[in-house]
């Protein structure tokens, strides 16, 4: 079964605007972690954000900020005032209890195009 | 504090060549993941690995992959007998815990290309 799922393999965007990549997962553990990657045309593996699935508020960074709705389990990230620099691959990516080691599982992600 | 080195950033072999692929954790990270990312996809773990030990290997291919931590030196993915199949970008991760809010850094990836 997919652990995690990235419905839109593509998404447009226009300059400035905001713009929010959906992410569902699938666990039975209680203890979990949510992270979103992005990769630009480069090729690296840059961290963006992070959420617990026991932190009550939604975690921001700077203009990420992450919509954790767990009884839907989503974990939508919103991008807000896209700039061009944003287009790039975006991985969705989960981190089950600590004692499976701390492997990632990623969803297939979802190619964001930023239009100037 | 460098970060996660890998090297080559790309490899060429024929098939039926071998691959070693490297990577150096960042500094005080005992923690060591290799993924691989085949084209138009994400992710898929392969193995964790920690100072001389295999702890999970459960995303490695049965043969002809191996992956190994020693005590002094870089981490190693090792393919042997290359295929076309095999082609992709391998990425390193390092942690210095297995908190659950620590993020894994990554290196750059090596693409290996067979031919």
């Amino acid at each position: 079964a997919q652990k995690i799922t990235q419905t839109q393999p593509g998404m447009f965007v226009q300059e400035k605007e905001a713009v929010t990549l959906d992410c569902t997962y699938d666990t039975s553990d209680q203890s979990y972690g949510l992270f979103w990657y992005k990769q630009p045309s480069s090729g690296e593996m840059i961290f963006l954000i992070y959420q617990g699935s026991y932190d009550e508020q939604n975690a921001t960074e700077g203009r990420y900020s992450l919509n954790f709705q767990k009884a839907r389990k989503s974990a939508n990230l919103v991008i807000s005032a896209s700039q061009l620099g944003d287009s790039a691959m975006y991985f969705c990516a989960m981190r089950e209890e600590p004692n499976q080691g701390g492997k990632l599982i990623f969803g297939q992600g979802t190619e964001l195009s930023v239009k100037p | 504090n460098a970060g996660v080195m890998q090297n080559p950033r790309h490899l060429v072999r024929r098939r039926g060549q071998e691959a070693r692929l490297r990577c150096s954790p960042m500094k005080g990270h005992s923690h060591v993941y290799w993924y691989r990312q085949l084209p138009e996809e994400g992710l898929k773990f392969m193995v964790y690995l920690q100072k001389e030990n295999i702890i999970d290997e459960s995303g490695m291919p049965k043969e002809r992959f191996s992956a190994e931590f020693p005590k002094e030196g870089p981490s190693i993915l090792r393919i042997q007998q290359v295929v076309r199949g095999d082609s992709a970008a391998y990425f390193c991760a390092s942690k210095d815990s297995t908190a659950m809010n620590t993020e894994a850094f990554f290196g750059q990836g090596t693409r290996l290309t067979v031919v």
